[in-house]
Parts: structure tokens; sequence; C-alpha cells
């Protein structure tokens, strides 16, 4: 979506490695978000960011750390991927008043 | 915290048919309530959202939801589906007047529209 860019967009990885995900906004938006999408379980909270430098966990957090710099940009670690981090990754962002805008994903395969 | 339970994760319908898509959630606090829509191999899509004012909120391709609080309901419906209509559709809630918490979604339904 306009505004909102993820990359990589597709990623191969190997288990044990780290692994870095970025989510990049030109909206100047507060808040950001991951999460995962996985079939038959939706969309689930990893983490989310309410500032620079404040972040709080969501739903399904272990295995990840995230952090935030500056407003527009929101990074996600996979400290040491396993294959049950192999997901879609969906970044989004928010505003007070304007909604949500998600990002087209990151296709994660850890192998 | 808030929970949305999709009560079917599969609907099959022909082509100009009806359609509902059932949602429910569960919450202590007053909510926000929306509908997304992913196409395959894409990301997701605002449908439609309830924040206040009239229960019924309509998008611009013909669905419609309507906020239910006694039933904690939130049900998508569409008079007539086309084949385009096929994709997953998430329903999510967020607490209301507590800034931007995180949206909740349900796990999905998987709309198939048949010719």
């Amino acid at each position: 979506d306009a505004g909102i860019t993820q990359s990589p967009r597709h990623k191969v990885t190997e288990t044990g490695t780290p692994v870095t995900l970025r989510c990049h906004q030109t909206e100047n938006h507060r808040y950001m978000y991951w999460y995962r999408q996985d079939p038959g379980h939706g969309l689930r909270l990893i983490h989310y960011s309410y500032g620079v430098k404040d972040t709080d966990k969501g739903e399904v957090s272990d295995g990840y750390s995230v952090s935030r710099s500056k407003t527009e940009d929101f990074l996600l670690t996979l400290e040491s991927a396993t294959s049950s981090q192999t997901s879609v990754y969906f970044c989004a962002i928010s505003e007070l008043g304007a909604g949500y805008t998600f990002g087209s994903g990151t296709r994660l395969t850890v192998v | 915290a808030q929970s949305v339970t999709q009560l079917d994760s599969q609907v099959p319908v022909f082509e100009e048919a009806p359609v509902e898509l059932r949602c429910n959630y569960s919450s202590s606090v007053s909510v926000y309530l929306f509908w997304y829509v992913q196409y395959p191999n894409q990301g997701l899509q605002l449908l439609l959202k309830y924040l206040s004012g009239s229960t019924l909120v309509e998008s611009i391709n013909g669905f419609e939801a309507e906020f239910n609080k006694s039933q904690t309901s939130f049900h998508l419906r569409k008079p007539s589906v086309h084949i385009s209509d096929t994709a997953e559709y998430f329903c999510a809630v967020s607490e209301r007047n507590s800034g931007n918490t995180p949206l909740v979604f349900g796990k999905g339904t998987r709309l198939s529209v048949i010719a």
C-alpha cells in the first residue's frame, strides 16, 4: 500500500540464522505493528510500537525482537530462525483517526 | 482483552447468490469493528468499519455489515456475489477510545464463488 513498504518481499533462510525484516512508512504514523499470518490462525500480533523506542509484546512474541529507532522504520528480528517461523509477515501502521494500513507482506521460509 | 470468532472457515456460494459471513466478538470494553479482505497473494484491504453512529455500514462494492451489540456480532452480507469476490475475509476488533490498540483478528473465512 502507498506509504508503507516491507522488505524483503520474499526470503529463504536456514534454521539457526538471524533474520531481520524491515517495515518503512512515509506517513509519520505513531503506531506500527508486526503480525504473522498462518493458515487456520488468521493474523496474530507479534510486537507493536507506540512511538520511537516504545514497543510492547503481542500474542506470539517468543523468538522475535523489534526495534524502532526512528518514526519511519520498525524492524522485526528473528534471533535464530526456526521452521515454525515460516510464515507471511505483515506490517501495519495507524494513527488516531486514520485507521490501519497494511503492507504487502514478507513471505519467509525457514529451511 | 478482545477475541473474535469467525464461525465458518470456508463458504462456497454460487455466483449471484446471497452470502453472509459470520463474526462474533468478545470484549469487556466497547470496540471498533472491521472487515478486511485479502485476495490471493495480496495484502489486506479494509472493506468496511464500524466506529460509531449507524449500526449498518456499507462498502463501495456492495457488502454491508451490521453491528449488533446485544448479540456481539458484526456479520458481513452481500445480496449477490460475483466471481471477483472470491477471497479471504477477516473480521477484526480494537478497543474504543484507547489510543490505537492493536487489531485482534478472527481466523478468517475463505469465500469461494462458483460460476
